[in-house]
Formats: structure tokens, sequence, C-alpha cells
């Protein structure tokens, strides 16, 4: 079973404050989604990254496909309740099978 | 469009007991699968298929039976529930499963067996 890891686990910060949250593998993916999930709902897609360094930016939030392909990273500027959710990493190998990483339970204090 | 409907919302279960998750989806996708989330431990695909016809197993099968005879519908079926299988249920569809679609989850089941 090919694993997608995902650090921290659990965040809690103060509004206005930066973040960021990573997602790690030790196989190499075409391609990688951020999905964000809020109490009660199923996930929504953020992103979708294809391409080894890419950076893209959804306003306040910046997600880099690292240069190896292995891992990516999500970044919150000036963060703000609403971001408050289960950040989630999805990868498929190439089967198939979207496999989702264990999420970054991100808490904004205000 | 209503997108990816599921039913029910909350269900009780004792043990032993049969019962089948509804998942339907108005988006013409050919991709659906089922998910299961227990806390620790993200999202793991119980079924998926690819088409009407065609099914296949995820990561975490056992206990699940899969069906779909139309493109909207993917039911799953739990034959004999177990308390292991206490967990919230989610159905998801995309276009065609590629790795860069966009899946779309529904609000999910929360069953729990006693």
């Amino acid at each position: 079973t090919q694993l997608l890891e995902q650090s921290p686990q659990f965040l809690s910060i103060q509004e206005g404050e930066n973040l960021t949250v990573y997602c790690n593998s030790s196989s190499v993916f075409s391609s990688l989604q951020w999905y964000r999930q809020e109490p009660g709902e199923g996930p929504v897609l953020l992103v979708t990254v294809v391409t080894g360094g890419e950076v893209k930016k959804l306003k306040r939030l910046t997600f880099q496909f690292g240069d190896a392909r292995k891992d990516s990273s999500l970044h919150i500027t000036a963060a703000q309740p609403g971001d408050t959710g289960l950040y989630l990493c999805a990868v498929n190998f190439g089967n198939e099978k979207l496999t989702f990483g264990t999420g970054t339970r991100l808490t904004i204090i205000p | 469009n209503a997108g990816v409907t599921q039913t029910p919302k909350f269900q009780v279960l004792k043990t032993g007991q049969s019962m089948t998750l509804q998942c339907a989806q108005d988006m013409n996708h050919e991709y659906m699968s089922w998910y299961r989330q227990d806390p620790g431990m993200g999202l793991r695909l119980i079924h998926y298929s690819v088409g009407a016809g065609i099914t296949d197993q995820g990561e975490v099968p056992n206990g699940y039976n899969v069906s779909r005879s139309t493109t909207e519908d993917f039911p799953l079926r739990l034959l004999s529930a177990a308390p292991s299988q206490t967990s919230v249920y989610f159905c998801a569809s995309s276009s065609r499963g590629t790795s860069t679609d966009t899946q779309y989850f529904g609000p999910g089941t929360r069953l729990t067996v006693l």
C-alpha cells in the first residue's frame, strides 16, 4: 500500500498568523490534489498540481508541488476563521484509485 | 444540479443486520467511488466503478458489495454489519476518474453498528 503522510496532524493558531502544512510520499506521483473538508460535509477540491516545482495560488492559499514529485505543501497567509477545516492531500498512483492522506485538522482561533 | 446525493444521512444498525447506502449523481459522471472515513485514518477507498456494469475493489472492500446498473446510481451494500463498520461513508463521482479529475463528494452517511 502506497502511503501519503500529512503533517502536522493537528494545528491550532491565532487569526492573522501564517501556516504551512505538508504532504509527503516515498513514491513519485504524476499529480496531486488538495481538498478541504468542513464538519458534517464531504471534501471539496481546492487545487490540482501536475508539474514538478509548480506553484499555484488561490487567494491567501499557496500550493507547491515538490521538484521530485514526492511532496507538496500548502501555505496559508493571514489565516482566517473560515480557513478552519480538515485539509487532505490525494494522489492517484496510476491505478484509477485515489489515495488520501490522513489529513491536517486546522483550527483558526479568532 | 443536485450533484452527489446520499441517503440516509444517519443510520444505526445491530450487528448482523444488512442495509444499503444509496448514492446518486446527476452530472453524467462515469467514475463513482465509495470511501469510509475513520478518525486519524483519512479516507479509505472501499469500491469504485469506471462505468455502468464495471466495478472493482479498493483498499478495504471486505464486508461490502457494490453494483452499477446505471450511470447515475452506485449503491453500497453491507451484508452483515459488524461494529468495525461503524464509520462515516462518502460517495464521490468524477468525469473519468483520471488523476486530475475533480472528485465531487456527497454529504456522507454516518453509520453506527451496535
